[in-house]
């Protein structure tokens, strides 16, 4: 069955540095993968899409990339902020159709001042 | 647009008890799914849907029902609650097959 893994621990950065959370998966060939950030007691909200044929994606000081071979996404947010203190779940398109996701269980990320 | 809403914010129930969770969208989404959340495990898509009249499961469906009359609603039913149902439930919504899912708010549902 298809197997999708963030890092459990929560990554503690300081304010101003470059924060990197790590999705990696397998049995599974996705067509594409999401980015999403929850806060506590709240929905889901989509931060960036990117495909297969897709090396790397940007949107602000988000970037993610995605390796088909290493079967992994990796996840950057630089100059973090305090702002961004939340849980960053990593999504992948599965059984071929109507945008059906399978979700990782989530890194929480906490930036200090 | 109020995006997607879903209703109750929380609710108990006892072993046995039926409910029905609602949810309704705005963006005249043709897709629409329904998600439970269990602490430190990911999402679990439990049914979609892809258009009204149209219906199928999702990873783990036992336990639950839908349906989907009009395009803007998706209830999800209970049936005879059982504690392993004890879950915060994600609806969301997207407008095509490889699109941004929106999310409501979610149910935080007790069974005991």
């Amino acid at each position: 069955s298809q197997k999708i893994e963030q890092n459990s621990e929560a990554l503690n950065i300081q304010e101003g540095k470059t924060a990197t959370l790590t999705c990696n998966y397998t049995n599974y060939s996705p067509a594409y993968l999401q980015w999403y950030r929850q806060d506590p007691g709240r929905g889901p909200v989509f931060l960036l899409l990117i495909r297969e044929n897709e090396k790397e994606k940007r949107k602000e000081r988000l970037k993610v990339t995605f390796d088909t071979t290493l079967k992994q996404s990796l996840f950057h947010i630089t100059a973090s902020q305090p702002a961004d203190s939340a849980t960053y779940l990593c999504a992948l398109e599965y059984s071929g159709g109507y945008n059906k996701l399978i979700f990782g269980a989530g890194t929480r990320l906490a930036v200090h001042p | 647009n109020a995006g997607v809403t879903q209703t109750p914010k929380f609710r108990i129930l006892k072993i046995g008890q039926s409910m029905t969770l609602q949810c309704a969208q705005d963006m005249n989404h043709n897709y629409m799914y329904w998600y439970r959340q269990d602490p430190g495990m990911g999402l679990k898509l439990i049914y979609y849907s892809v258009g009204a009249g149209i219906t199928d499961k999702g990873e783990v469906p036992n336990g639950y029902n839908v349906s989907r009359s009009t395009t803007e609603d998706f209830p999800l039913r209970l049936e005879l609650a059982a504690p392993s149902q004890t879950s915060v439930y994600f609806c969301a919504s997207s407008g095509s097959e490889v699109d941004t899912q929106y999310f409501g708010p979610g149910t935080r549902l007790t069974v005991l």
